[in-house]
């Protein structure tokens, strides 16, 4: 077991609405990277919270947005969800700001009707 | 902006055959990461490359980082039934913001027993 943990598993909303994720990240680490991966592709960074600061940002719109909590767990939020936000969300921790090895949670289903 | 290209998308092995996977890219990599995703479940890290020329082991798995570092390869030896995943190589982008992974698409291996 990674020690990741990453609730809800499963989550079905509608076109519109707002939803938030949640990742409690393996103990002793501090840095949580978020990860969306739709079908049959790889994963691709949304961002990185390194001591409760966004630490790095992919090409993602500011609807996704997030927080880091002082022991360090972390939330995914997104507004005005999309069809194409349908996917695996995939929360990952690591020690320190510079990745070298990553231990992923085991992802949230996100499907959008 | 930066990409590493896997190819090929989709191996069928027969059990004991041996599958190499590759993994490209147009610029010179500081690092390549590889994981493994098991069918549902999520990315595992199996190692990190770093040296030009690199060769690394781990039983049945080798992996090699291209002299140029432009390129890497996951290699098994005679396939199992366990080995069935997909195999994604990643990088981290040198400069540029901290702490993300640039995944490739990965190579979905199925293994027939």
């Amino acid at each position: 077991e990674t020690g990741v943990t990453q609730s809800p598993t499963h989550l079905i909303k509608t076109r519109g609405q707002q939803v938030t994720l949640r990742c409690s990240s393996q103990s002793g680490h501090n840095t949580v990277s978020w990860y969306q991966q739709a079908l049959g592709q790889g994963p691709q960074f949304i961002f990185q919270y390194y001591r409760e600061e966004e630490n790095g940002r992919g090409n993602f719109p500011p609807r996704f947005s997030g927080l880091q909590f002082p022991n360090y767990s972390s939330e995914l939020n997104v507004n005005a969800l999309e069809l194409d936000d349908s996917a695996l969300y995939l929360c990952a921790s690591s020690q320190g700001q510079r990745t070298y090895e990553q231990y992923f949670g085991p992802g949230t289903r996100l499907t959008v009707t | 902006g930066q990409q590493v290209m896997q190819i090929p998308q989709y191996q069928h092995v027969q059990e004991g055959e041996d599958f190499t996977t590759y993994c490209n890219s147009s610029t010179t990599l500081s690092n390549i990461q590889w994981y493994k995703q098991r069918p549902g479940g999520h990315p595992v890290f199996l190692i990190q490359l770093v040296k030009s020329g690199e060769v690394k082991k781990q039983k049945r798995l080798t992996f090699q980082f291209g002299e140029a570092k432009k390129n890497s390869s996951l290699h098994i030896t005679a396939t199992q039934t366990t080995d069935v995943g997909t195999y994604f190589c990643a990088e981290i982008p040198s400069g540029g913001s901290q702490g993300n992974l640039i995944f490739g698409k990965g190579t979905k291996l199925s293994v027939k027993p």
